[in-house]
């Protein structure tokens, strides 16, 4: 079992749509999640951050994280064709000591015009 | 957030040949991590570099292939040594500002090895 995983997509949606991606994670004792937004060629941005559970709403962007079932998701409303991007889901795996981020292969979203 | 310049951006190299990549930030930054994208995939942790102390290395990498350097809390080097052809990937410095923070990206380095 991978310890970060998404669905590859691509996902689909028309302009204006909510744009629903998700992430599961091994890890219980996993304790920072992120989603990072990635255009092709470029470095990942990071555009939503979440350690509680519950939803946190930043503009367009809603994150949602459910620690009993270990699954983070990211909505995007009213989503646009500049949208259109590869959305890595990023987790703190709760080893002790460890600060780097486990990163899902990332789900490729397209927005249609 | 930090801002991170990375360099070179890209390089094309001949198999056999070592590049070292730099990794600059415009603060103080508590860790430093280096990730491998290859081509098509999701980002890979390499190591994370320590002030001071030698670089700790995720399984599959190793100090002879991939030295790294971390002389202040400012600065990072990763080089890739004697190339091949698999070696060509995008290498991503990262930071983290402390515990439970975020962590932001350089711009990567785009390395192709022929």
């Amino acid at each position: 079992q991978k310890e970060v995983e998404q669905n590859s997509g691509p996902l689909s949606v028309p302009e204006g749509a909510i744009a629903s991606l998700n992430c599961t994670y091994s890890d219980r004792g996993s304790q920072s999640f992120f989603w990072y937004r990635q255009y092709s060629g470029k470095s990942p941005e990071l555009i939503m951050s979440i350690y509680s559970n519950g939803d946190k709403e930043d503009g367009r962007f809603t994150a949602q994280l459910n620690k009993a079932s270990q699954y983070v998701s990211l909505l995007i409303r009213d989503s646009q064709p500049s949208d259109s991007a590869t959305y890595l889901c990023a987790v703190n795996i709760g080893r002790t000591g460890r600060r780097a981020l486990t990163f899902g292969s990332g789900t490729r979203l397209q927005v249609q015009p | 957030s930090a801002v991170i310049s990375q360099k070179p951006s890209r390089d094309i190299c001949q198999r056999g040949t070592s590049l070292t990549i730099q990794c600059q930030v415009d603060s103080q930054v508590t860790m430093m991590f280096w990730y491998r994208q290859q081509p098509g995939q999701s980002l890979t942790l390499i190591a994370t570099a320590n002030q001071g102390s030698e670089a700790t290395y995720e399984s599959g990498f190793v100090i002879d292939k991939f030295p790294i350097s971390r002389p202040n809390l400012t600065f990072s080097t990763l080089t890739v040594s004697n190339m091949s052809p698999e070696d060509s990937s995008i290498y991503l410095c990262s930071v983290d500002e402390g515990a439970g923070t975020e962590a932001f990206f350089g711009q990567g380095t785009r390395l192709t090895v022929v």
